[in-house]
């Protein structure tokens, strides 16, 4: 497809498991950045991948929270032992550098 | 302190009617980009309009105008001929001066719209 896909659309999990959450960029974007949003709320800023360099983890709320990229595309968010608090959306977005992001339709996750 | 503020948590539109949604930024660099996007309630995050700091136009969109005004740091949205399915949350956001690395790229705590039939 055109535009960046997310997987899964909705997860449920229970407290203390560990979940992925996997974003597909833009064909040819190089940077991607992941989100987080609770309910009604505005965006948090998790992390930032630009290209082969290192990321920007500088949002990242905990070191529960992990992510990378592989080859310059597809990224992994990882959760471990998710907490209640950690139920949101995540968002992916990707660019050209220095262009406008484009987003994903998120993934809504559930920690009971 | 904060780099993009929308002072309108909420707001009210009749049908067909324009509204203006507004967005100050705060930045030290000469060379930068503004965003706005629309979240409806399914969630998906839509772009909208941009304005690079160094455009003398004012972006235009169809029905989306930008009121880039930039010895004053603002850069409203300007909806002309308000549609009910205009009813979202809006985003401003600014991309900082290609000088610095890293993530650069700020969203304010948004807008609630809400157009009235």
């Amino acid at each position: 497809g055109a535009g960046v896909s997310q997987s899964p659309s909705n997860k449920v999990t229970e407290k203390g498991k560990d979940v992925e959450l996997r974003c597909d960029p833009i064909s040819g974007h190089t940077a991607l950045y992941w989100y987080r949003q609770s309910l009604g709320q505005g965006l948090e800023f998790l992390i930032y991948f630009q290209g082969n360099s290192a990321p920007d983890k500088s949002g990242l709320p905990s070191d529960r929270f992990s992510a990378e990229r592989t080859g310059g595309s597809v990224s992994t968010l990882t959760i471990q032992r998710t907490q209640q608090e950690d139920s949101a959306v995540y968002l992916c977005a990707s660019s050209r550098q220095w262009d406008t992001q484009y987003f994903g339709p998120g993934t809504r996750l559930t920690v009971l | 302190a904060q780099k993009i503020t929308q002072t309108q948590p909420g707001m009210f539109v009749q049908e067909k009617e324009a509204v203006t949604l507004d967005c100050t930024y705060d930045t030290s660099d000469q060379s930068y980009g503004l965003f706005w996007y629309k979240q409806p309630s399914s969630g998906e995050m839509i772009f909208l309009i941009y304005q690079g700091s160094y455009d003398e136009q004012n972006a235009t969109e169809g029905r989306y105008s930008l009121n880039f005004q930039k010895a004053r740091k603002s850069a409203n949205l300007v909806i002309s001929a308000s549609q009910l399915g205009d009813s979202a949350m809006y985003f401003c956001a600014m991309r900082e001066g290609r000088d610095n690395y890293g993530q650069n790229f700020v969203f304010g705590p948004g807008t609630r719209l809400s157009v009235l039939p």
